[in-house]
């Protein structure tokens, strides 16, 4: 079956250190990951978008590699602070004739000052 | 430049009543997408409309849901005879038509509870 996996218990880490998330998925051949933050009673606002034929992305403090081998993405925030903390969703985008997004479940990022 | 509006913000229907959810997509943005979001789940894809098109409905429940996106106006997520199943955030993204969706802009969401 199709699936996507993200952490779902809670990362915590200290002000000024990397935080990683990772997603997993199996049995989808995505065109494109993308990476969305989620603020609680909030929309997911877009990050960072990788493709297939690109192994790494970043974006100011933001770093996102994508192994198509593994099906594996991971998502660094470096010198993460408090205002860092949200839940973070990896979705998939599928070429299905229009860019349709499929979500993981998202993980809860807590830094800490 | 003002992001997706999404009407109301909240929502609070009793099982049988109609839920009507509006979505104004961002200037220029011709593509609409309905998500819903239950609780402890994460984002599902439930339709994907142009302007007077509906171009992909494969998440959309056969039955008590509609959407549209008239000419003019707001896109529409219509919910009939609601169950309390249906209580979740649901949200609508738009893109442009130049990027064929590959950054979506989410709205803020509307939270249905039914009673």
């Amino acid at each position: 079956s199709q699936k996507i996996e993200q952490n779902s218990e809670a990362l915590n880490i200290q002000e000024g250190k990397t935080a990683t998330l990772t997603c997993n998925y199996t049995n989808y051949s995505p065109a494109y990951l993308q990476w969305y933050r989620q603020d609680p009673g909030r929309g997911p606002v877009f990050l960072l978008l990788i493709r297939e034929n690109e192994k790494e992305k970043r974006k100011e403090r933001l770093k996102v590699t994508f192994d198509t081998t593994l099906k594996q993405s991971l998502f660094h925030i470096t010198a993460s602070q408090p205002a860092d903390s949200a839940t973070y969703l990896c979705a998939l985008v599928m070429n299905t004739g229009f860019q349709k997004l499929v979500f993981g479940t998202g993980t809860r990022l807590l830094v800490s000052p | 430049n003002a992001g997706v509006m999404q009407n109301p913000r909240h929502l609070v229907r009793r099982r049988g009543q109609e839920a009507r959810l509006r979505c104004s997509p961002m200037k220029g943005h011709s593509h609409v997408y309905w998500y819903r979001q239950l609780p402890e789940e994460g984002l599902k894809f439930m339709v994907y409309l142009q302007k007077e098109n509906i171009i992909d409905e494969s998440g959309m429940p056969k039955e008590r849901f509609s959407a549209e996106f008239p000419k003019e106006g707001p896109s529409i997520l219509r919910i009939q005879q609601v169950v309390r199943g249906d209580s979740a955030a649901y949200f609508c993204a738009s893109s442009p038509p130049s990027r064929g969706g590959y950054e979506q802009y989410f709205g803020p969401g509307t939270r249905l509870t039914v009673t």
